[in-house]
């Protein structure tokens, strides 16, 4: 139990569904991050938020969308994606982003895009 | 364009053996580099990490060696245990005006009992 907690942990969609993937942190962090792992690939950085404020996009496609409510909550609304989507979703948070800080990873979204 | 690269995808070690996982960089600007451990359906979690002002650091069974000149980093485990068995991520952070962390794609390492 690492104090993230990511939902659904599983998800199957297609490619017109709209749907969204929680994370939530209670370590009282302030920043929180989301990352796409394809398989054999590296841990991608997809969105940063800062004090609830978005601080790295990573030229990530329009079709995903991070929300960041306050500093707990972090949301990442799909909209129309395509089977090359499909991946694990990693929700992470940090103290406050500033240095080298050490991530504590949720357990992710398996999100399957048929 | 992979600045963190993880040349082996797994490596098979006997349990009490030395396990040996190597990392490679290219961007001599990192200046943190850090190893996280993922077991299945979990997140992955921090193991140890290093300066790059240091050569070594030490945790227990864990040890991480950082060679500068040669781009490269390794982390030790001995004894290894069948419980270390598990997928292993470098990483590498670097200050962008932000820091940003960037992660290999891992190395699954088995312990056999």
């Amino acid at each position: 139990e690492t104090g993230v907690t990511q939902t659904p942990r599983h998800l199957v969609m297609g490619m017109t569904n709209k749907k969204s993937l929680k994370c939530e942190q209670h370590l009282g962090h302030n920043a929180m991050y989301w990352y796409k792992q394809s398989a054999k690939k590296p841990l991608e950085l997809m969105f940063v938020y800062n004090f609830k404020e978005q601080t790295e996009n990573n030229s990530v496609p329009s079709r995903f969308s991070p929300e960041c409510p306050n500093s707990s909550h972090l949301f990442l609304h799909l909209h129309t994606l395509q089977p090359e989507d499909s991946a694990l979703y990693l929700c992470a948070s940090s103290r406050d982003g500033a240095g080298a800080e050490t991530q504590y990873f949720g357990p992710g979204t398996r999100l399957l895009v048929l | 364009d992979q600045q963190v690269k993880q040349n082996s995808p797994s490596l098979s070690v006997q349990e009490g053996r030395i396990s040996i996982l190597n990392c490679d960089y290219t961007n001599s600007m990192f200046d943190y580099f850090l190893w996280y451990k993922k077991y299945p359906a979990e997140g992955p979690t921090f193991l140890i990490s290093i300066s790059s002002i240091k050569d070594k650091n030490e945790d227990g069974r864990f040890t991480v060696f950082l060679n500068k000149s040669a781009k490269h980093l390794s982390l030790h485990i001995v004894p290894s245990q069948p419980g270390d068995s598990a997928v292993y991520f470098c990483a590498a952070s670097v200050d962008t005006g932000g820091f940003k962390t960037i992660f290999g794609a891992g190395t699954r390492l088995f312990v056999k009992a």
